[in-house]
């Protein structure tokens, strides 16, 4: 697996865009980025993943460089309910998932 | 759809006591995978079920074992537990499409599982 480094928190006010980084410099030309994350009490939910291309969904976006050794994922309108710990994952088994620390994103009003 | 749940909630255990936790997981899905996840951590691998076999296994030891019935439920069984086991529990499902596809894992809530 591609090791992962996140920073350790993040505060975003809530309306505005969040942009929460991750370096995957290890990351090999067939291993995807999954994005996941786990509010508090919660299970991990899964957000989104790519592999070169830039892609969106409903939840959020996600930009890989072009070297695809670093991503950044970005919620557009950050709210309260984001509040929680995401984790950017570059695993070489989808089925094992190796969840790092991850970065605690904190919504502010 | 009621998603991936798990049973119990919470559970209090002694050292050198055993534990099974349920899950059962979201309706059309196959597989399932446990994962533990200690207080300021993240989740970690411990194995994953399909077709009622373990088919892959993360770093844990043989105290770590389970099961996966007909109905693609689960279990997840510690036996002579020690107080590095308290954690969060929690369970993963997903419908296995074979390699080369990925369907994203629903977790459940988890089950908090304290040692004294």
């Amino acid at each position: 697996d591609a090791k992962t480094t996140q920073p350790p928190s993040m505060d975003c006010a809530e309306g505005r865009a969040a942009n929460l980084p991750c370096n995957h410099s290890t990351i090999s030309g067939n291993e995807y980025v999954y994005w996941y994350r786990q509010i508090h009490s919660q299970g991990p939910q899964y957000i989104i993943h790519g592999l070169k291309n830039n892609e969106t969904n409903e939840m959020a976006s996600l930009i890989i460089t072009e070297d695809r050794k670093s991503s950044t994922l970005i919620l557009p309108h950050a709210t309260l309910r984001d509040t929680a710990v995401y984790y950017c994952i570059a695993p070489d088994n989808t089925d094992k998932l190796i969840f790092g620390t991850g970065t605690r994103l904190q919504v502010f009003p | 759809d009621a998603g991936v749940t798990q049973s119990p909630t919470h559970l209090i255990k002694t050292r050198g006591q055993q534990v099974t936790l349920r899950c059962s997981p979201k309706s059309g899905h196959d597989t399932v995978s446990w994962y533990q996840q200690a207080l300021g951590q993240g989740p970690q691998f411990i194995f994953q079920y399909y077709e009622e076999e373990e088919r892959q296994r993360g770093n844990f030891p043989d105290r770590f074992s389970g099961h996966q019935f007909p109905n693609y439920s689960s279990e997840l069984n510690v036996n002579a537990l020690l107080l590095g086991d308290s954690a969060l529990y929690l369970c993963a499902s997903r419908q296995f499409v074979g390699s080369g596809t990925y369907n994203e894992q629903f977790f459940g809530p988890g089950t908090r599982l304290t040692v004294l």
